[in-house]
């Protein structure tokens, strides 16, 4: 069965850093590209930012580029986003979701929250 | 980015019903068109991707079809657990977008 649970999640400072992960399993990671999605409160889901099977693409939402860095560990089967700089707009529940384009598989997803 | 926007925004419907959601993208996207079931507290369910095709496990009430600009979502007959919100995403341009949803919810 196809695991995806993230970690990292919780109250920050506006202009502080988070870091996300993604536990994947039940599946071999190291031949699915990953997504992140969010949802603000009460708003549309948003896709921000993928990263291929072998880390070789790399894609971001320009809502989070230059702030937010993708990576994966094949090693622990373990998906990351380091959030910088963080705004009170990127309040929200963040998903790790497997593969490109439609999103079959998802975590229980974290909740960020930016606030003074 | 393309827009994606759906319609209605809200839904009350009755046990039994045909409910039709439909969705309009900014630009052509082809059939790179997916749906999703989404219930409070919880991560979105693929029910719908490119355009109209059933995956696996998804109950055949659901379905979608379309292509272009213009798509709908359909639900044949609705079931108590179906009371959700539904969003369609494409996938032709990046970034990636969703519609604002359509909360489905009994009359």
């Amino acid at each position: 069965e196809v695991q995806l649970v993230e970690s990292g999640g919780g109250l920050v400072q506006p202009g502080g850093s988070l870091r996300l992960s993604c536990a994947a399993s039940g599946f071999t990671f190291n031949s699915h590209g990953m997504t992140w999605v969010r949802q603000a409160p009460g708003k549309r889901l948003e896709w921000i930012s993928y990263i291929s099977a072998s880390s070789s693409t790399i894609y971001y939402a320009d809502s989070v580029k230059g702030r937010f860095t993708i990576s994966r560990d094949s090693a622990k089967n373990s998906l990351y986003l380091q959030m910088n700089s963080l705004r009170a707009e990127d309040t929200a529940v963040y998903y790790c979701a497997r593969d490109q384009h439609y999103y079959a598989h998802w975590g229980q997803g974290a909740l960020v929250t930016v606030s003074s | 980015d393309i827009q994606m926007t759906q319609s209605p925004s809200s839904l009350s419907a009755s046990v039994g019903d045909r409910v039709t959601i439909t969705c309009q993208a900014s630009q052509d996207i082809s059939n790179y068109l997916n749906w999703y079931q989404q219930k409070p507290g919880k991560a979105p369910k693929l029910l719908i991707y490119d355009a109209s095709n059933l995956e696996t496990g998804v109950p055949s009430r659901f379905s979608g079809s379309g292509s272009g600009t213009d798509f709908t979502f359909t639900i044949s007959s609705l079931q108590p657990e179906d009371i959700a919100t539904y969003y369609c995403q494409q996938y032709d341009n990046l970034p990636y977008t969703f519609g604002q949803g359509t909360k489905l919810d009994f009359k």
